[in-house]
């Protein structure tokens, strides 16, 4: 059973376009939500987090948005850079669990320059 | 560096060997997880320790697979008599406390392929 669901599995984007990545969950107990930004050949890297008591978190060019009654949250990179193209990959916890992050199956993003 | 240490980086085993993985988690933390990660398969859950006690380990294989974090020393992840099937990126991630919120830091990965 796949607690997390990413898609789309890859996307291309021109330089200075905007990125979007979409991730749902089931577990309601969920209640942090991370995003993780993976170059190839190393491990993964915190990106932005999210908890359900906010509907957006913007750090720089990275904007999260939240819609907790559809179970859904997106990953924006705006004005994407050929320096973005990775693997990002969304993630959800529960503090009432183990506390472990399920991941989704990740995006491998290509910014064209 | 007072990241998640991991080694070696690359190993390579025959079928039916023995693979020995290493975790120094980072300088403080306490919590230790362990994820694979195939092509296409995002990050599997595998197992999650803290100072020497197994605290899940719903995602590791019941056997040939076993992992421990000693009072002393890094965490090791063992693969007995691996087959071509446990060829993956075996990804050490640490945090400093458990409960939700808690930010995991990855390691750089040990790439174990088997011939």
């Amino acid at each position: 059973q796949q607690q997390v669901k990413q898609s789309p599995q890859s996307l291309i984007v021109q330089k200075g376009g905007i990125s979007i990545i979409n991730c749902a969950y089931e577990n309601t107990a969920f209640d942090y939500f991370p995003w993780y930004q993976q170059f190839p050949g190393k491990g993964p890297a915190l990106l932005i987090a999210i908890r359900p008591d906010v509907s957006e978190k913007k750090e720089g060019r990275f904007t999260i948005s939240f819609n907790k009654s559809a179970k859904q949250f997106s990953l924006h990179i705006m004005d994407s850079q050929p320096g973005d193209s990775a693997t990002y990959f969304c993630a959800a916890s529960s503090s009432g669990g183990s506390y472990i992050p399920t991941f989704g199956r990740g995006t491998s993003l290509i910014v064209h320059p | 560096n007072a990241g998640v240490m991991q080694n070696p980086r690359h190993l390579v085993r025959r079928r039916g060997q023995e693979a020995r993985l290493r975790c120094s988690p980072m300088k403080g933390h306490s919590h230790v997880y362990w994820y694979r990660q195939l092509p296409e398969e995002g990050l599997k859950f595998m197992v999650y320790l803290q100072k020497e006690n197994i605290i899940d380990e719903s995602g590791m294989p019941k056997e040939r697979f076993s992992a421990e974090f000693p009072k002393e020393g890094p965490s090791i992840l063992r693969i007995q008599q691996v087959v071509r099937g446990d060829s993956a990126a075996y990804f050490c991630a640490s945090s400093g406390r458990g409960g939700s919120g808690n930010t995991i830091y990855f390691g750089e990965g040990s790439w174990l392929t088997v011939v």
